[in-house]
């Protein structure tokens, strides 16, 4: 069984910029969520997809957007990067839309924006 | 709007001294109750998932209760290796995995 994996692993960008994160879910998983994690904070959920569809949002502004592909990959993009977009990204996979059940968390991208 | 508040921030413990660990919650309709490991620079690793009031689950060293309004994770005879800041999330609503997490708290086990 192979976990979530996450690329890269750390990315420096400048503010204005736009960045692309990668995620890879959980074999047979079909969900996967994605947070932002500033230091010393819990995580802080941004969206999730079910099945290639944004299925719920969070508090973040629309410079924040992802994809789902037929695997069930996914990426968040992040446009007009800005100094409080510095942070831990994780994506986490779990099975099913709606229903109860543990995410299984990658090791995260850090960014910095400067 | 749904809040989970985990005490205490930061606890220190000698190898051997057992403790608990709080995570209370506030949402309209609790779905499941989890609790994360995190070590410093990694993602979350899944611990244990509660459902409804008066539920248990043990792993090893770590028993995680649930109460209608809050969550204790028992740490019995901790060990260094124990050190890691312990998350503890709440799912709610439906349709979606809405998650929330707490802050943490960040446990430090001196040999």
């Amino acid at each position: 069984e192979t976990g979530v994996t996450q690329s890269p692993t750390h990315l420096i960008k400048t503010r204005g910029q736009q960045v692309t994160l990668r995620c890879s879910s959980q074999s047979g998983h079909n969900t996967v969520s994605w947070y932002q994690q500033a230091l010393g904070q819990g995580p802080q959920f941004i969206f999730q997809y079910y099945r290639e569809e944004e299925n719920g949002r969070g508090n973040f502004p629309p410079r924040f957007s992802g994809l789902q592909f037929p695997n069930y990959s996914s990426e968040l993009n992040v446009n007009a990067l800005e100094l409080d977009d510095s942070a831990l990204y994780l994506c986490a996979s779990s099975l099913g839309r709606g229903g109860v059940g543990e995410q299984f968390f990658g090791p995260g991208t850090r960014l910095t924006v400067l | 709007e749904d809040q989970v508040t985990q005490s205490p921030e930061a606890l220190r413990l000698q190898e051997g001294e057992s403790s608990s660990l709080n995570c209370s919650y506030t949402v309209s309709g609790l779905r499941g109750l989890f609790w994360y490991r995190q070590d410093p620079g990694k993602g979350p690793e899944f611990l244990f998932t509660l459902y409804s009031a008066g539920e248990e689950k043990e792993k090893e060293r770590l028993k995680a209760t649930l109460t209608k309004k809050e969550s204790f994770l028992h740490i019995t005879a901790p060990k260094p290796e124990d050190s890691a800041t312990y998350l503890c999330a709440v799912q709610e609503g439906e349709g979606y995995q809405k998650v929330t997490f707490g802050i943490g708290t960040k446990l430090q086990v001196i040999p």
